[in-house]
This record gives structure tokens, sequence and C-alpha cells, in this order.
């Protein structure tokens, strides 16, 4: 079946503008969530989607960073009034719950986003 | 702050000897540890798993070690093969009673298997 997939695969923006980053999860996984690797960096969580529940936003930067999940399944990430330091690359994974430990999250292949 | 640390950003082995990543972290409150694997260009792949009642998990090729007293945690792979070449990511998630399952990861290193 096919894995996680997101769009587009690279973004570039003038600062300033927003950006809508999409991800389809693995048909079936119920948990979805959102990480951004910064050049140098590691994978840092940004927000986690469980079924009906209410999103852990615990990540998100700034209040410019907002996401959504429509009909428990895709999702969207939006970044307004976008700054240089953005820039990164966004990857989205899905697992089957998050209850129970160990739930293996399976990652698209990234949105890399560059603001000039 | 960086609760996952992976100190070596890269790491060169010979193909069919051992290759061998390490990993620390600080927070007490984790119990459960994965290392994934990346290609350029493609997500995260996972790789292999240890829960904290643990202390070594093998799979194949690949085995985990961990050393709760130290917060060190540790990936075998024997033997190394070129089509091992690639960031290896260690990750970690703690138990903090909601739901969230997030990973906490390292920086990554990154393996190259020299033929």
């Amino acid at each position: 079946g096919a894995g996680v997939s997101q769009s587009p695969s690279n973004k570039v923006t003038e600062k300033g503008k927003d950006v809508e980053l999409r991800c389809d999860p693995i048909s079936g996984h119920t948990a979805l969530y959102w990480y951004r690797q910064s050049l140098g960096q590691g994978l840092e969580f940004l927000i986690y989607f469980q079924g009906n529940s209410a999103p852990d936003k615990s990540g998100l930067p700034s209040d410019r960073f907002s996401a959504e999940r429509t009909g428990g399944s895709v999702s969207t990430l939006t970044i307004q009034r976008t700054q240089q330091e953005d820039s990164a690359v966004y990857l989205c994974a899905s697992s089957l719950a998050a209850q129970g430990r160990g739930e293996t999250q399976y990652f698209g292949p990234g949105t890399r986003l560059l603001v000039l | 702050d960086q609760q996952v640390k992976q100190n070596s950003p890269s790491l060169s082995v010979q193909e069919g000897r051992i290759s061998i990543l390490n990993c620390d972290y600080t927070n007490s409150m984790f119990d459960y540890f994965l290392w994934y694997k990346k290609y350029p260009a493609e997500g995260p792949t996972f790789l292999i798993s240890i829960s904290s009642i643990k202390d070594k998990n093998e799979d194949g090729r690949f085995t985990v070690f961990l050393n709760k007293s130290a917060k060190h945690l540790s990936l075998h792979i024997v033997p190394s093969q070129p089509g091992d070449s690639a960031v290896y990511f260690c990750a970690a998630s703690a138990k903090t009673g909601g739901a969230t399952n997030k990973l906490i990861f390292g920086t990554g290193t990154l393996l190259a298997v020299q033929p």
C-alpha cells in the first residue's frame, strides 16, 4: 500500500508570505505527527493529532504555525508570515494509534521549505 | 536543551566490520527508544526499538543496547554493508500519562560504509 505522502516536495517562498504544507497519512492510521528538521538539527516535534481528540500543539514554535486535520485523514500545516528561520524540512508521520507504547511512526519524504 | 544527544556527526567503517553508533539522553522519564535510518531526500524509516525494561534487542544484523544507569544506548550493525550508508537518528519517548507518543530525536550520525 501507499506510504505517507507530502506535497509539495519543495517550496521556495518570500519572507512574509503564507505557506501550506500537505500530508496524506497511511490509510487507517489514526495518529498523525508533524516534525521539522532545521539544518544540522535533529527532528523537532511540532504537533500531533489522534482521532477526534484535541491536538497536542505543544511543539509549535509560535502562533504563526497552525495545523488541521480534516476528516481524520489529510492534514495541512500552515505557516503565516514566514520568516527565514522557518526554512527547514517539514516531515509528517503517521501511526496506527498512539495508545500503547511503541507504535511505529512512518514518515513521509518531507517538504523542503526555503524562505528567502 | 538537547535531551537526546548523538555526539558523533559522522562515522566511517569498512564493509564487513562492525558499526557502532552511540546515543546519550538526559531525561530519566524516557522509557522507549528507537533508531531510524534516513537516506537523502527520503523520510526516516524505522529500524529497531527497545523498551526500558530490556537492555538488548536484536533484529538480524542490528542490535540495540540500553544502559539505563549511564543513560546511554548504542546501535551495532554487523556485518556492515555499503547499503547501510545513511544518517542514523536516535529517538526517545516518555510515558507522560497523556496519549502523545511524540519522539525526541538526536541530531543524527552519518554512517559511511566503505566497500
